[in-house]
C-alpha cells in the first residue's frame, strides 16, 4: 500500500547529541512536511518542501534543519537537541496546494 | 496565539447518538477547513473538508458545518460508532499560505457501546 513511513518510531537521545529522523513516501507526492507536536498541543508546522524548494516557518528554531535528497525521502536533522525538543515529530506528504496531507505514524523523540 | 481552538479536550457519547465536535478560529484569512482523525500510534488521517464558499459539506455519517460570521465550525457524526473513538483535529489554511495547515489541539471522542 502507498503510504508515509517514518523511522525510527521512537528515539531517545542525549542533550546536545545530533539526531536525524527519516521519512519516506511511496505516493510520489511533490510536497513533504515536518510537524512538531508537543504533549497536549496542536501539531505545528516546522517546514515543508515543494519539490526541491525549501520553505521554513519563521518561528522554526535554527537548530532544526531538513534535507530532501529525492522525491521519496525527507530528513529532519536536529543539530543540538534541547530538553524542550522532546515531542512527536510527524511527517506528511501532499500532491500540491490545498490537497489532502497524508501523515506518517510519527517519531516520538525523547531528549534526556 | 492559538488561531484554531478546540475548547473541549474530550467528549463521551453513546453508540448510535450524535457526536458534535466544535472548533473556533480567529484568523479571518482562513478559507479552507479540514478535520483529521487520529488513532493511537497512527498518524492523523484526513476525514472531511469545507471551503469558505460553502456552509455545509457531507460525507456519509460525517457532516461539517461552517459559520463564517461566528468563525466557528463543527463536525457532526451520526450515528456514532465505537470505531469512531479517536482524537479529532480541526485544521485551517489561509489564502496565500495554502500549503500551511494550522491545527487545533484536538478533541478525544469516546463512543461508548
Amino acid at each position: 500500500d502507498a503510504m508515509v513511513i517514518q523511522n525510527p518510531r521512537y528515539q531517545v537521545t542525549q542533550f546536545g547529541k545530533p539526531v536525524t529522523l527519516s521519512c519516506s513516501q511511496t505516493l510520489n507526492h511533490n510536497v513533504m512536511y515536518w510537524y512538531q507536536q508537543k504533549s497536549s498541543q496542536a501539531p505545528k508546522l516546522l517546514f515543508h518542501y515543494y519539490d526541491k524548494d525549501f520553505n521554513n516557518e519563521a518561528d522554526t528554531p535554527d537548530n532544526f534543519q531538513s534535507r530532501r535528497p529525492n522525491t521519496s525521502f525527507c530528513f529532519l536533522d536536529i543539530r543540538s537537541p534541547g530538553l524542550g525538543d522532546t515531542a512527536m515529530y510527524l511527517c506528511a506528504s501532499g500532491q500540491g496546494v490545498r490537497e489532502t496531507q497524508y501523515f506518517g505514524p510519527g517519531t516520538r523523540l525523547l531528549v534526556l | 496565539d492559538q488561531q484554531v481552538k478546540q475548547n473541549s479536550p474530550s467528549l463521551s457519547v453513546q453508540e448510535g447518538r450524535i457526536s458534535i465536535l466544535n472548533c473556533d478560529y480567529t484568523n479571518s484569512m482562513f478559507d479552507y477547513f479540514l478535520w483529521y482523525k487520529k488513532y493511537p500510534a497512527e498518524g492523523p488521517t484526513f476525514l472531511i473538508s469545507i471551503s469558505s464558499i460553502k456552509d455545509k459539506n457531507e460525507d456519509g455519517r460525517f457532516t461539517v458545518f461552517l459559520n463564517k460570521s461566528a468563525k466557528h465550525l463543527s463536525l457532526h457524526i451520526v450515528p456514532s460508532q465505537p470505531g469512531d473513538s479517536a482524537v479529532y483535529f480541526c485544521a485551517a489554511s489561509a489564502r496565500g499560505a495554502t500549503n500551511k495547515l494550522i491545527f487545533g489541539t484536538g478533541t478525544l471522542l469516546a463512543v461508548q457501546p
